[in-house]
């Protein structure tokens, strides 16, 4: 059964240092998500692709991360300067498009920052 | 915009007993749909239900099966014959598909669930 892939799976960084997390989606899904999961609560959207290009990235703080899908294929999403605030799961998901609603969800990475 | 409400941080049940976990949501749109998502612990999230806003007729998938009350924004689970294996964190969500927030899925805060043999 295909799956979403990410990695690493976790992740312990410094304060001030860069990070960068990479997903996998299920092959031909058109649509990935990258969800941002503080530990006891559910996902917050971060930021929504379709194809290549962003769909929604009202909720990714633009100062410090950044995402991209550049072939619509895999994706990364990049912390730079992480804070201590950023010490979360960070979720990959796709769907086969924006207008089907079932979201395949992977393992996630989780960021521990000192 | 779109929230959605769990007001149970914690429940428990006994094995092969049957229990309820409720949610709440508010949307402006007519066409949505509403997911229960499953967490296992140190495991990735794993749909357990769905159910299309325009059908008045309750998903059933298995033991789970949902309460969708449209008019009062009610979407509750229920969990019949539980087994350790439910043992999870469960998510109530939303997804619009139209609006602003089309293709968005906004989720709960979570209701962990506990089964106990």
């Amino acid at each position: 059964e295909a799956e979403v892939a990410q990695s690493p799976r976790y992740k312990i960084t410094e304060k001030s240092q860069a990070v960068a997390f990479w997903c996998d989606p299920i092959s031909g899904h058109a649509t990935l998500y990258w969800y941002r999961q503080i530990l006891g609560q559910g996902p917050e959207l971060l930021v929504q692709f379709q194809d290549e290009s962003v769909v929604d990235d009202s909720q990714l703080p633009k100062d410090r991360f950044s995402a991209e899908r550049l072939k619509g294929v895999d994706s990364t999403l990049k912390i730079q300067p992480a804070e201590l605030g950023d010490s979360a799961m960070y979720l990959c998901a796709s769907s086969k498009d924006r207008r089907i609603y079932e979201q395949y969800f992977g393992p996630g990475t989780r960021l521990t920052v000192t | 915009a779109q929230t959605v409400t769990q007001s149970q941080p914690e429940m428990s049940v006994q094995e092969a007993e049957t229990v309820t976990l409720s949610c709440t949501y508010d949307t402006s749109e007519n066409n949505y749909y509403l997911f229960w998502y499953k967490q296992p612990p140190s495991r990735q999230m794993i749909l357990v239900i769905r159910q299309e806003a325009y059908k008045q007729q309750n998903a059933t998938e298995n033991r789970f099966s949902v309460n969708f009350q449209k008019a009062a924004k009610s979407f509750s689970l229920k969990i019949s014959d539980s087994q350790l294996g439910d043992t999870a964190m469960y998510f109530c969500a939303l997804h619009n598909a139209g609006g602003t927030s089309y293709g968005k899925l906004t989720f709960g805060q979570g209701t962990i669930l506990t089964v106990h043999p």
